[in-house]
Order: C-alpha cells, then sequence, then structure tokens
C-alpha cells in the first residue's frame, strides 16, 4: 500500500500551458505539504494545508494554486507554465502534534519538464 | 540564503566503516533536527531526528550528533552497508511545533562492496 502517492510520476508539457499534479495519502495524517527541488536540489516547502486550511505559503507566484478538496488530498495546479518551473515536486504528509514537529512522510515525486 | 547547508555533495566509503555525514545550520532559532534519506526516483524518507535539547540520538547503525555552540550536526552510520547508498538530507525546524522544515542540498552516500 503506498502511504503517500502522486500522479503523475512525470510530465512534460509545453511554456504556457495549465497543469495540476494530484496527491493523495492514506495515512489519516492532519497536514499536507508540497515541496519543490529545484536543479539545484535544493527542496524547499512550498505550501501547507492542515485539514483543508491553508497554513504555510510560501513566497511561490500566484500561477501556483494548492486545492485541498479533503484531508486526504492535496492537489497543485499549475497556470501559464514556465521554464523555471522545471522541477521535481514532491507531496508529503504528516500528523498535526501541537508543540513538536511531526514526521514527514514522502511522496515519490512528480518530474515537470517545460518545454 | 541557505540556512541548512551540507558542504560535502558526496561521500564515498568501504562496506563496514563508519560514514560521517556533516550538516551546519545559521538560524540560532531552529531547535529540531532530521535526516531523511533518498533513494533515486522515490521520494526521501525520515531517519533519525534530534531535539536541540539532546547532544546526541542513537538508533541502531544510525547516531546523530549536534553541537549547538558550534551550530554543527552529524550523522554517523555504523557499520555502513551497500544499502546504505543514497542522497541523505538534513533538515531543521525552529520553534518546535512549526511544521516548515528547512532542508540542506544533500550529499550523496557511496558504500562500496
Amino acid at each position: 500500500d503506498t502511504a503517500v502517492s502522486q500522479t503523475p510520476k512525470y510530465l512534460v508539457t509545453q511554456m504556457g500551458n495549465d497543469k495540476s499534479i494530484k496527491c493523495e495519502q492514506n495515512l489519516g495524517h492532519d497536514t499536507m505539504y508540497w515541496y519543490k527541488q529545484d536543479s539545484k536540489k535544493f527542496l524547499k516547502i512550498m505550501f501547507s494545508y492542515n485539514n483543508k486550511e491553508l497554513i504555510i505559503n510560501e513566497t511561490v507566484p500566484n500561477r501556483f494554486s494548492p486545492k485541498s478538496p479533503d484531508k486526504a488530498h492535496l492537489n497543485l495546479h499549475i497556470n501559464s507554465l514556465e521554464l523555471g518551473d522545471s522541477a521535481v515536486y514532491f507531496c508529503a504528509s504528516s500528523q498535526h502534534t501541537i508543540g513538536a514537529v511531526d514526521t514527514q512522510y514522502f511522496g515519490p515525486g512528480t518530474r515537470l519538464t517545460v518545454l | 540564503d541557505q540556512q541548512v547547508k551540507q558542504n560535502s555533495p558526496s561521500l564515498s566509503v568501504q562496506e563496514g566503516r563508519i560514514s560521517i555525514l556533516n550538516c551546519d545550520y545559521t538560524n540560532s532559532m531552529f531547535d529540531y533536527f532530521l535526516w531523511y534519506k533518498k533513494y533515486p526516483a522515490e521520494g526521501p524518507t525520515f531517519l533519525i531526528s534530534i531535539s536541540s535539547i539532546k547532544d546526541k540520538n542513537e538508533d541502531g547503525r544510525f547516531t546523530v550528533f549536534l553541537n549547538k555552540s558550534a551550530k554543527h550536526l552529524s550523522l554517523h552510520i555504523v557499520p555502513s552497508q551497500p544499502g546504505d547508498s543514497a542522497v541523505y538530507f538534513c533538515a531543521a525546524s525552529a520553534q518546535g511545533g512549526s511544521e516548515k522544515l528547512v532542508f540542506g542540498k544533500g550529499t550523496k552516500l557511496t558504500v562500496n562492496p
């Protein structure tokens, strides 16, 4: 059973297109995240949702819009794709324990290539 | 602005020997540190963590050491095994309950049989 799954695994698209990446977790966690790993290999947080509510929004262009239909799903929609959006996008989830840093469980990643 | 630095992009060790991976941080507000391991084409998986109230945490072959005054932590793997070959990410969090993790660039460990 895959704990955190992402689709698609690979995504190749043209500049200017709109695309979505889906994420689902079956761990019963309250919090979900999107991370971006760019060509320099840095893994940086983009968004975090707790129980469908946005709690972390790092300085990400508003072309990126996360959507959480329920606490088990967090999708990432990207409008007007640019070359610089090419990266590996990781979804993650964790419990939400006040006053503690909960272990985050990552999905396998989606490699986005913008041509 | 790299708040978490892993200055060695790669490390190669012989099977059975000790692997030492290093991590430095600049933000004195960080109070919780984690190591993640990543195989190719997979997401990072949690390995071990340490709170700033401790200076050592051990889990089987893996030990993490924290030197708060030097803002430095290290991961020791002993004995190293070929299956340990992966990229290791150091991550840090501030203020205990924050979900925001700041990651380093990773160190690629190769354990040679």
